[in-house]
């Protein structure tokens, strides 16, 4: 079973309109990242929330973490085409020592 | 800085062939990992290394084994190449172990076993 999982699978949007997609965990984290990853490339590195943050912003990007509910949600803002990727959430693994990635996001940006 | 580099970027196997899947980086980082893509399953991981001479398995090890005797160099052996292990296969680096730090991926290798 995923400790993160993304939601929604897919998202396709215009451009100009903001992204919103969401992560949910199982058990308590001590940090939560996000990851791009477009196609045919390895993933990059967007932000890392600690668990005693609420929210973390960096240019379009804005993350949000609440721990009573388990979950993260990241925003793009004034989405572009190049936006276009797949999104992944990371989060530890029950031993804290290393870290799962969740199935993924596909966001489509439409020009 | 070439960051984290893979080779080869595309290798068609056949089954029970054997080949390795080099990876290398150039920051100095003490943690490589390798990680199998699957559609619709994330990032597993295959196996990992906290410094040179230092290797552990991660969530699916069976059928690969590696090695890390230098800092830069960690590369990952498929022993009997199965149709089970055609997937795209992630090398990443970073300064330490867990969510602290921020992974570096390399581009790549998707490995097709008929």
């Amino acid at each position: 079973s995923q400790q993160g999982e993304e939601d929604p699978q897919a998202l396709s949007i215009q451009e100009g309109e903001n992204a919103t997609m969401n992560c949910s965990y199982k058990t308590s984290i001590n940090n939560l990242q996000w990851y791009r990853q477009n196609s045919g490339r390895g993933l990059v590195h967007l932000i890392l929330i600690r668990s005693n943050e609420r929210e973390k912003h960096s240019g379009r990007l804005r993350v949000t973490l609440d721990t009573s509910k388990k979950s993260s949600s990241l925003l793009i803002t004034a989405s572009r085409a190049a936006d276009t990727a797949s999104y992944f959430c990371a989060t530890d693994a029950p031993a804290y020592d290393k870290v799962i990635f969740g199935p993924g996001t596909s966001l489509s940006v439409i020009p | 800085n070439a960051g984290v580099t893979q080779t080869p970027k595309f290798q068609v196997l056949k089954t029970g062939q054997s080949m390795t899947l080099q990876c290398a980086q150039d920051m100095n980082h003490e943690y490589m990992s390798w990680y199998r893509q699957d559609p619709g399953m994330g990032l597993r991981l295959i196996h990992y290394s906290v410094g040179a001479g230092i290797t552990d398995q991660g969530e699916v090890p069976n059928g690969y084994n590696v090695s890390r005797s230098t800092t830069e160099d960690f590369p990952l052996r498929l022993l009997s190449a199965a149709p089970s292990q055609t997937s795209v296969y992630f090398c990443a680096s970073s300064w330490g172990r867990g969510s602290s730090y921020e992974q570096y991926f390399g581009p790549g290798t998707r490995l097709t076993v008929t």
